[in-house]
């Protein structure tokens, strides 16, 4: 089956915790994101990559890391500087990268949880 | 800041209407716009997407894009309990970079 997966579907962290998040994908897409959604709230860009090795910050990157070393994967480090993490964490991936226009599919999400 | 606006709801609506959901956005260059849908605690699975003005049917469902008023809005006929769920608009602003709407929530009431 082609599809998103990301791991674990539940997370619970410490303060002061660091923890990642997995994020695979076997559709042969170019691109990938990350999106953290709050209650009743819309979904708002943490991160993308175009393409392998390369990635940007989008408008919530601040206490958030990531690696783009294979094109199937793209894991998102949640640091101790993110100062209120809890929230629903979703993976996306688009077919083309670079100059063109394709739309997102989403994973099932990983719910995080600040004890 | 890119805005994507959405009236958060509930919209109510009885079994076999039609429902009418409106999404309005900040960025005139904005090129292509999705609908998703999203069921309580699942994440967005796409409904359809739309590039031109006009109007683009999909079974039940209908898009329709006026730039010029910057403007998408999503017509489902013959609503479904099984609808009922929170439906999010997407505006892609950038190539492969995308602002969602904080979703408007859809009860269709048997």
């Amino acid at each position: 089956d082609g599809g998103i997966t990301q791991s674990p579907k539940y997370l619970f962290r410490k303060e002061g915790q660091n923890v990642t998040l997995s994020c695979e994908q076997n559709l042969n897409h170019d691109a990938m994101y990350w999106y953290r959604q709050d209650p009743g709230q819309g979904l708002r860009l943490i991160y993308y990559s175009q393409i392998v090795n390369d990635f940007q910050k989008g408008d919530i990157a601040e206490g958030y890391s990531v690696s783009r070393e294979k094109k199937e994967s793209f894991p998102l480090t949640v640091t101790s500087a993110q100062k209120n993490p809890t929230a629903f964490y979703l993976c996306a991936s688009s077919k083309t990268g670079q100059g063109y226009t394709d739309t997102q599919y989403f994973g099932p999400g990983t719910r995080l949880t600040v004890l | 800041q890119k805005e994507v606006e959405q009236n958060s709801g509930p919209l109510s609506v009885p079994e076999g209407a039609i429902a009418s959901l409106n999404c309005t956005y900040s960025d005139r260059g904005s090129q292509s716009f999705f609908w998703y849908r999203q069921y309580s605690g699942k994440s967005p699975e796409l409904i359809m997407f739309i590039y031109s003005n006009g109007d683009k049917e999909d079974g039940r469902f209908t898009a329709q894009l006026n730039k010029a008023s910057q403007y998408v809005s999503l017509l489902i006929r013959d609503s479904q309990p099984s609808d009922s769920a929170t439906y999010l608009c997407a505006v892609e602003y950038n190539f492969n970079k995308f602002y969602f709407g904080s979703g408007t929530k859809l009860n269709v009431k048997p």
